[in-house]
């Protein structure tokens, strides 16, 4: 089936663009999570959805970074004003959660934002 | 605070047996995943501990200590394709379950 999948793949903008960051999770997928992953690290939480409800939002940097599931499916993460500081790959992840799940986490491809 | 430890590099041989370690502080927990990824790619997920004890899975086994906050993982029987970055991450269970990754131990091996 159909894995998770993130639009664009490559995003260049120029500082103060704002962007929109698109994640599509597995069809029932429960949770969604956003990441940022910079170059020899591990992903860095940004932010984690139940369905619609965003049930943590620590990770975001600033107010210049949020992120919506309205309808508890497809997310967006915005980032306002981009700063040549914001340039990095941008990871989703969805899991079933509940039940016997072992609550893997399915990676999207990422987004890779260059802000110039 | 939250922290992950886990090594930055390891070089093993072919056919060998390698053990990666990690060791975690966090406010809460909730479970720990091992995560396998290769350069260019995104993480896939290799094992969920959650309690205390050995879960094997293939060539592939690993190991939860609460008490101690320790975690391995170990691979078996290497391949040249088990090259790559293998992230410990601890699903912090405070209020709910945001995910904090390790930086990843680069694993090398070599014929």
């Amino acid at each position: 089936g159909a894995g998770v999948s993130q639009s664009p793949r490559y995003k260049v903008t120029k500082r103060g663009q704002d962007v929109a960051l698109r994640c599509d999770p597995i069809s029932g997928h429960v949770s969604l999570y956003w990441y940022r992953q910079a170059l020899g690290q591990g992903p860095e939480f940004l932010t984690y959805f139940n369905y619609e409800a965003q049930q943590d939002k620590s990770g975001l940097p600033n107010d210049r970074f949020s992120a919506e599931r309205p309808e508890g499916s497809i997310s967006t993460l915005t980032i306002q004003r981009t700063e040549q500081r914001d340039s990095a790959m941008y990871r989703c992840a969805s899991s079933l959660e509940g039940g016997t799940s072992t609550y893997e986490q399915y990676f999207g491809p990422g987004t890779r934002l260059t802000v110039t | 605070g939250q922290n992950i430890d886990q090594p930055t590099e390891m070089t093993a041989t072919e056919g060998a047996i390698v053990q990666i370690n990690c060791t975690y502080q966090t406010s809460g927990f909730n479970g720990l995943f091992w995560y396998q990824q290769h350069a260019g790619e995104a993480p896939t997920f290799l094992s969920y501990n959650v309690l205390d004890g050995l879960e094997e899975k293939g060539r592939f086994s690993s190991f939860l200590s609460r008490s101690k906050g320790y975690s391995y993982l170990l691979l078996k029987e290497l391949q040249m394709k088990d090259s790559a970055s293998y992230l410990c991450a601890v699903r912090d269970g405070t209020g709910g379950f945001k995910t904090i990754f390790g930086a990843g131990t680069r694993l090398f091996v070599k014929a």
